[in-house]
């Protein structure tokens, strides 16, 4: 069954003290796999896609990583306003649709 | 607008009362998915369409969830005789490409559906 599982559940720092966030998949086959940030009240919101293993993508404090078992987002320097749910997606090859399959997410807070 | 818009934005209902969702996705794109989302969970896939056609329908939980995009621009999804569990936020996203793409999908922000 295809699978996406996010780790930690939840994750507290301190301003400045940077981290990681783990998303592992197991699927049939990976057409690309996606981080996406959400607010409270809000939709997701899209970070980055990832295609193949040994990518990397960067975004101001965020970077994105792809292996071919899982993907890390690192956050260097997180600020307050970086507070948030972190959550990953991915995307299948094949079929007739390229829905997302999600993570359960990763609340992160920030403390100043 | 510039992004996927949701209405309501919050909805109450009776249990065994039919529910209709709104979803006005980007311009031009041509595909647009809807999710569900439980509290403290990520999104769940319902259903896809593409234009006018509704090419997945995997993801529906029952046969009292009905989706339709006539236009292939706006799309409504119908919950007929609501239960206590179909309380939930639900999503709609869109994106540029048909199925064939990769392309990222932008997310409405949600009806949140509370059945009483």
């Amino acid at each position: 069954e295809d699978q996406v599982t996010q780790s930690p559940e939840a994750l507290r720092l301190q301003e400045g003290e940077s981290s990681s966030l783990n998303c592992s998949y197991t699927v049939s086959g990976l057409r690309g796999l996606f981080w996406y940030r959400q607010d409270p009240g809000k939709g997701p919101e899209f970070l980055f896609t990832l295609y193949s293993a040994g990518e990397e993508k960067e975004k101001e404090r965020l970077k994105a990583t792809l292996t071919k078992k899982e993907s890390f987002l690192h956050i260097t320097a997180p600020k307050p306003e970086d507070s948030a749910t972190y959550l990953c997606a991915a995307q299948l090859k094949g079929g007739a649709t390229n829905k997302l399959i999600f993570g359960t997410g990763t609340l992160l807070a920030v403390q100043p | 607008g510039a992004g996927v818009s949701q209405s309501p934005r919050y909805k109450v209902a009776k249990r065994g009362q039919d529910v209709a969702l709104r979803c006005d996705p980007i311009s031009g794109h041509v595909s647009l998915f809807w999710y569900q989302q439980a509290l403290g969970q990520g999104p769940e896939f319902l259903t896809y369409f593409q234009n006018e056609a509704q090419l997945d329908k995997s993801g529906l939980p029952s046969d009292r969830f009905f989706a339709e995009r006539p236009e292939g621009s706006v799309s409504t999804l119908k919950i007929q005789r609501t239960q206590q569990e179909d309380s939930a936020v639900y999503l709609c996203a869109s994106s540029l490409e048909g199925f064939m793409g990769s392309q990222p999908q932008h997310f409405g922000d949600g009806t949140r559906l509370s059945i009483l």
